[in-house]
């Protein structure tokens, strides 16, 4: 059974810093591109980053770029999400989600998510 | 970026009836369209990817059509868990995207 579980959510000043994890199991991590998405309390879903198997490529939306990184590790089925220079606009659930064909495709298993708030 | 925009806002409607859902590209995303549903307190379910195939686990009441940029998402029979909040996500171009939402509430 595919799993995805998001840990590292917390309470954040402004300006600080936070390290997100997914750990992956159920499915061979190695051979799937996978990516961040969030969600501020009651709004729409928003793409956040992505990163592809061999972590041979990341992207970035316009609003984390510079700010966030995305990293996996193949070895210990997990992926990870930096963010630094925390603003409020960032407060969210955030989700780790899986690509439903290796380096493409459409997200077909999500995380339960991890709740970042950012607040002096 | 492409901006997809769903409508209408909200669908109320009566379990038995028929729900059609619209998203509409500002730009081609050709069928790279997926549709999620999501229940509160639930991450997104993935429902229909590239604009016409029904994931894994699926029940055929659920149906996409569209290409280019006007797609539909249709329920042909609501049951009552179809009840909750539709996204439509385009993955042609980055960044992906995502619709504003289409809430399904009981009439």
């Amino acid at each position: 059974e595919v799993q995805l579980v998001e840990s590292g959510g917390g309470l954040v000043k402004p300006g600080g810093s936070l390290r997100l994890s997914c750990a992956a199991s159920g499915f061979t991590f190695s051979t799937y591109r996978m990516d961040w998405v969030r969600q501020a309390l009651g709004q729409g879903l928003e793409w956040v980053s992505s990163i592809t198997s061999s972590s041979s490529s990341t992207t970035y939306a316009d609003a984390v770029k510079g700010r966030f990184t995305i990293s996996r590790d193949n070895a210990k089925n997990s992926l990870y999400l930096h963010m630094d220079g925390l603003r409020a606009e960032d407060t969210a659930v955030y989700y780790c989600a899986r690509r439903r064909t290796g380096d493409r495709g459409d997200f077909d298993y999500w995380g339960q998510g991890t709740l970042v708030s950012v607040s002096s | 970026e492409i901006v997809l925009t769903q409508s209408p806002a909200t669908l109320s409607l009566s379990p038995g009836e028929r729900a059609t859902l619209s998203c509409r590209a500002s730009q081609s995303v050709s069928s790279y369209l997926a549709w999620f549903q999501q229940k509160p307190g639930q991450a997104p379910r993935l429902l229909i990817y590239e604009a016409s195939n029904r994931a894994t686990g699926i029940p055929a009441r659920f149906s996409g059509s569209g290409s280019g940029t006007d797609f539909t998402l249709t329920i042909s029979t609501l049951e009552p868990e179809d009840f909750a909040v539709y996204y439509c996500q385009q993955r042609s171009n980055w960044p992906l995207t995502f619709g504003g939402g289409t809430k399904v509430e009981i009439k």
